[in-house]
């Protein structure tokens, strides 16, 4: 019930494509879904996130694709960047609710070959 | 504003010692948690605090522990340290409210058991 799983574990694109990480999760009561990236020697960093009242959520290049009756969540991340080379973290955790701590997915390594 | 700093950055420590970290939380945050990340399990909610105490905890042993101090700084210990200890330990500050707050991490302690 509290699990965040994440795909794909890995993933190479080439700079200019399109990035995309999925993530499903099982407690119907989370709501709050964030996005984190993680480079090298740094901690996680909020990237992008979205509540279920909404089905997408766009800021700048990083899109999230919300589909509530599915349980599932995405990170698209268009005209990919080298620079976007990092390790990204899908979350999901209860609003408002008395236990906010995130529960994390495990991870996709992007790497954007220039 | 500076970010949050958690000292120290590395760590080498043998079975059946004790750790302290610390962490300095963002300024005018009151809300620290503390997450472990390993390469297999991914980030897990180890603890939040609160003025100065515990309002969440997270599925850890009881040789886990934490504190805060009146300036929101906390430390967490870890005594009879397991070969399994090994992990990057990593703070997040957050305004009040783990629920309803955006997280924001320090760079980590890495703690290596031997």
């Amino acid at each position: 019930q509290q699990q965040v799983k994440q795909s794909p574990q890995s993933l190479i694109v080439q700079k200019g494509g399109i990035s995309i990480i999925n993530c499903a999760y099982e407690n119907t009561a989370f709501d709050y879904f964030p996005w984190y990236q993680q480079f090298p020697g740094k901690g996680p960093a909020l990237l992008i996130a979205i509540r279920p009242d909404v089905s997408e959520k766009k800021e700048g290049r990083f899109t999230i694709s919300f589909n509530k009756s599915a349980k599932q969540f995405s990170l698209h991340i268009m005209d990919s960047q080298p620079g976007d080379s990092a390790t990204y973290f899908c979350a999901a955790s209860r609003y408002g609710g008395s236990q906010g701590n995130l529960i994390f997915g495990k991870g996709t390594k992007l790497s954007v070959k220039p | 504003k500076a970010g949050v700093t958690q000292t120290p950055r590395y760590l080498i420590k043998t079975r059946g010692q004790q750790v302290t970290l610390s962490c300095s939380p963002i300024s005018g945050h009151r809300s620290v948690s503390w997450y472990q990340q390993t390469p297999g399990q991914g980030l897990q909610f180890l603890f939040e605090y609160f003025s100065e105490t515990q309002r969440n905890k997270g599925n850890f042993p009881g040789r886990f522990s934490g504190r805060q101090f009146s300036n929101s700084r906390s430390e967490m210990n870890v005594s009879t340290l397991e070969l399994g200890d090994s992990a990057l330990y990593l703070c997040a500050s957050t305004l009040l409210a783990l629920s309803t707050d955006t997280q924001y991490f320090g760079p980590g302690t890495r703690l290596t058991v031997l």
